[in-house]
C-alpha cells in the first residue's frame, strides 16, 4: 500500500540549534513529495516541494529538504531553529490515484 | 504565491439544521478541490475530491448525502453538512491544485453543532 510516514511524533529543539523532521514514502513511480506546515487552528501552509531534479530542495523560511531514493526519504531540515517555527509539520505525497496522502504529523517544538 | 481562501473560519449551528463552507481559489482556476477533515493533533483525512462541472468522488464511509460538495465554478467549490449533529463537530479543510500539481489549502473551518 502507498504511504506517508513521520516516525517522529515530537521532536524537541533548542533555539538556534539545527532542526530535523523525518519523512519515509512507499509511493510507486516517480514520487511527487511536499512538507506542509500547520499553526494552531490555522489551514496547512506549503512549504516546499520536490518533483525532478535536484535533491537538496530550498523552501519558505529557510527550510529545506533532502529527496533520497535509495532510503525512500524526504527529511525536513534547517539550519537554526527559530520558537517562531514550533508547529505541527505534515509530509506528503501523491499516490498512483492523484490523490495527496499525508504522514501522520509531527509537532515540532523549539525551546528558548 | 497561490491563495486559497475559505469562509466561514468559524461556525455554530444547531443540531439538525445545514451548514454550508466555501472554498475559493483566488488567484487561479482549479478544476480540482479537495475536502479534508482533521480531528485535533491529527492528520488530514480526505472525505471528497470536488471537480468542476461534475459530481464529486467521496472516499470510503462518507455520506455523500450527508456532506453535499458543488463545484459550480473554476474557482469555488462548497461544501455542505447537511441535518448536522455533534459529531459533526470538526475542523473541515479545502485544498485546490495548482501549477506543477502542488495543492495550496485554505485556512479550515471549524464546525460546531450544538
Amino acid at each position: 500500500a502507498q504511504s506517508v510516514a513521520q516516525p517522529e511524533d515530537q521532536v524537541n529543539v533548542a533555539e538556534g540549534n539545527p532542526l530535523t523532521v523525518k519523512c519515509t514514502y512507499s509511493v510507486s513511480g516517480n514520487p511527487y513529495l511536499f512538507w506542509y506546515v500547520q499553526y494552531p487552528n490555522r489551514g496547512l501552509q506549503f512549504l516546499l516541494k520536490y518533483i525532478t531534479g535536484d535533491n537538496l530542495v530550498k523552501g519558505s523560511y529557510g527550510f529545506e529538504a533532502e529527496f533520497n531514493k535509495s532510503q525512500t526519504s524526504f527529511h525536513l531540515k534547517k539550519p537554526s531553529a527559530l520558537v517562531s517555527d514550533s508547529a505541527l509539520y505534515f509530509c506528503a505525497a501523491y499516490n498512483q490515484g492523484g490523490k495527496l496522502i499525508f504522514g501522520q504529523g509531527t509537532e515540532l517544538s523549539v525551546k528558548p | 504565491g497561490a491563495v486559497v481562501s475559505q469562509h466561514p473560519s468559524w461556525v455554530i449551528c444547531k443540531s439538525g439544521t445545514s451548514v454550508k463552507i466555501e472554498c475559493r481559489s483566488l488567484d487561479f482556476q482549479a478544476t480540482t478541490m479537495f475536502w479534508y477533515r482533521q480531528f485535533p493533533k491529527q492528520s488530514l483525512m480526505l472525505m471528497a475530491t470536488s471537480n468542476e462541472g461534475s459530481k464529486a468522488t467521496y472516499e470510503q464511509g462518507v455520506e455523500k448525502d450527508k456532506f453535499l460538495i458543488n463545484h459550480a465554478s473554476l474557482t469555488l467549490s462548497t461544501l455542505t453538512v447537511t441535518s448536522a449533529h455533534p459529531e459533526d463537530s470538526s475542523f473541515y479543510i479545502c485544498s485546490a491544485r495548482g501549477l506543477e500539481n502542488t495543492i495550496y489549502f485554505g485556512e479550515g473551518s471549524w464546525l460546531t453543532v450544538v
